[in-house]
């Protein structure tokens, strides 16, 4: 069985400053591993994924995260933060199951900043 | 905008009663993905349909089924409800059913609330 754990349930930053929103994984074989953001009352978007290749791994609206295979970690980090990067966070890894990949969410990151 | 579309996006109803969620698919998509997301649970995977078949399941009670129609799209009943089946579910879809290693796309999801 695979898991996913967000340690921390909230992170505060203010504008301007870098963001670490912190993953870490368990999972047999290869792991497949992903990040997608939720703002109220939508629904998960995709930001970025690494399956194979660089360690670090570039997505959407300037996010970037670096897979590190030791420390079984997938850390979403951002140089400067945004107002409007506030929404909920999940890190995803897939497995296998039936025949098919099927993702499994951490509880999510809410990442809240601050003007 | 996802491409994934859900209906409805909000359901009140009593204990004891039975609904339907709907969802339809990116054009193109054969694989469904069903998702519970609740406070004290997160997001947990329920169901996948890879076109018109059942491909996994997870954590989907006895008295919640889905199905997949010929045209793709896709519906999951929940009966019996309990004050714990209050959650958002939300439907994904992606291209690929075996060894996928792809992202989802997510609708905004159905709010479920049972009285």
């Amino acid at each position: 069985a695979q898991s996913v754990a967000q340690p921390e349930d909230q992170v505060n930053v203010a504008e301007g400053n870098p963001l670490t929103v912190k993953c870490t994984y368990s999972v047999s074989g290869n792991p497949y591993l992903f990040w997608y953001v939720q703002y109220p009352n939508r629904g998960l978007q995709f930001l970025l994924k690494y399956i194979t290749g660089d360690n670090l791994v570039k997505g959407s609206y300037g996010f970037e995260a670096e897979f590190n295979k030791s420390q079984t970690s997938f850390h979403l980090k951002k140089p400067s933060a945004l107002v409007s990067d506030s929404a909920l966070y999940f890190c995803a890894v897939n497995s296998l199951g039936g025949g098919s990949y099927i993702p499994t969410f951490g509880r999510g990151t809410s990442l809240i900043v601050h003007p | 905008d996802s491409g994934v579309t859900q209906t409805p996006k909000h359901l009140i109803t009593a204990t004891g009663q039975r609904v339907t969620l709907r969802c339809s698919p990116r054009s193109g998509d054969l694989s469904v993905y069903w998702y519970q997301q609740s406070l004290d649970q997160g997001l947990q995977f329920l169901i996948q349909y890879y076109n018109g078949e059942e491909r996994a399941k997870g954590n989907i009670l006895e008295r919640f089924s889905a199905q997949q129609f010929p045209d793709l799209h896709s519906e999951l009943n929940l009966s019996s409800l309990e004050l714990g089946d209050s959650a958002l579910y939300f439907c994904a879809s992606n291209p690929v059913g075996t060894g996928n290693t792809g992202e989802l796309f997510f609708g905004e999801g159905s709010r479920l609330t049972v009285l």
